[in-house]
């Protein structure tokens, strides 16, 4: 089984500034991660994801993940947020079948001017 | 990117009653959907496993005579909530598998519906 931590429940952030969202993850078998945003009310929007390859990952809306293997993270960052990025962002981990996912419990980023 | 539709968005019943929720993926088939559950400020729990065809794969814990699934074609899952009650009251948000294999490249992703916002009163 696989299971997906996120340290920061809630992260403040002033506009421009860059930001960073934790994930940790763990699992006895090679997964697959992804990241995840949700607007209030509406469902999830795939931002990127990590299959294979280069562990840099480049999303939409100019975020970009790192999968670490080693520290079995997979942590998101943005060089310079915008107001609109406010929403809350989960990560989350699949076994490569893609039979299931598993969340982690959400970091909600809160963009102030 | 694939686009998944729910209806209906948001919902309102009585205790006692039955609420069909349905999951369309509209530009793709998709063998295989899921039904996840989110309450307030809590993150998404699998319910199960809907595949075209057979039987759903319910999560543990999750009760199957209380949360009918139905997936009777590639583009269309149902999740019909029997006999409702106030903490039934939840998200409800359905994702479908978006597999397309070519000349040995695939891709395989899941594309999550907008969800359906239940209330029980």
């Amino acid at each position: 089984a696989q299971s997906v931590t996120q340290l920061d429940s809630q992260v403040p952030v002033f506009e421009e500034a860059p930001v960073e969202l934790r994930c940790n993850y763990s699992s006895s078998v090679s997964v697959y991660l992804f990241w995840y945003v949700q607007y209030p009310n509406q469902g999830l929007q795939l931002l990127l994801k990590y299959l294979s390859g280069s562990t840099l990952v480049k999303g939409i809306n100019g975020f970009e993940a790192e999968f670490n293997k080693s520290q079995t993270s997979f942590h998101l960052r943005k060089p310079s947020v915008h107001i609109s990025d406010t929403a809350e962002y989960f990560c989350a981990v699949s076994d490569r079948n893609f039979n299931k996912f598993y969340f982690g419990s959400g970091t909600k980023l809160n963009v102030k001017p | 990117g694939a686009v998944v539709s729910q209806h209906p968005s948001r919902v309102i019943c009585k205790s006692g009653t039955s609420v069909k929720i349905e999951c369309r993926s509209l530009d793709f088939q998709a063998t295989t959907m899921f039904w996840y559950r989110q309450f307030p400020k809590q993150s998404l729990m699998l319910m199960a496993t809907s595949n075209e065809g057979s039987k759903a794969t319910y999560e543990q814990g999750v009760e199957k005579d209380k949360f009918l699934i139905n997936h009777a074609s590639l583009t269309l899952s149902t999740l019909t909530v029997t006999s409702a009650h106030p903490e039934d009251s939840s998200f409800y948000i359905c994702s479908a598998r978006d597999f397309s294999g070519s000349g040995g490249l695939s891709t395989d992703t899941q594309y999550f519906g907008p969800g359906t916002r239940l209330t029980v009163l």
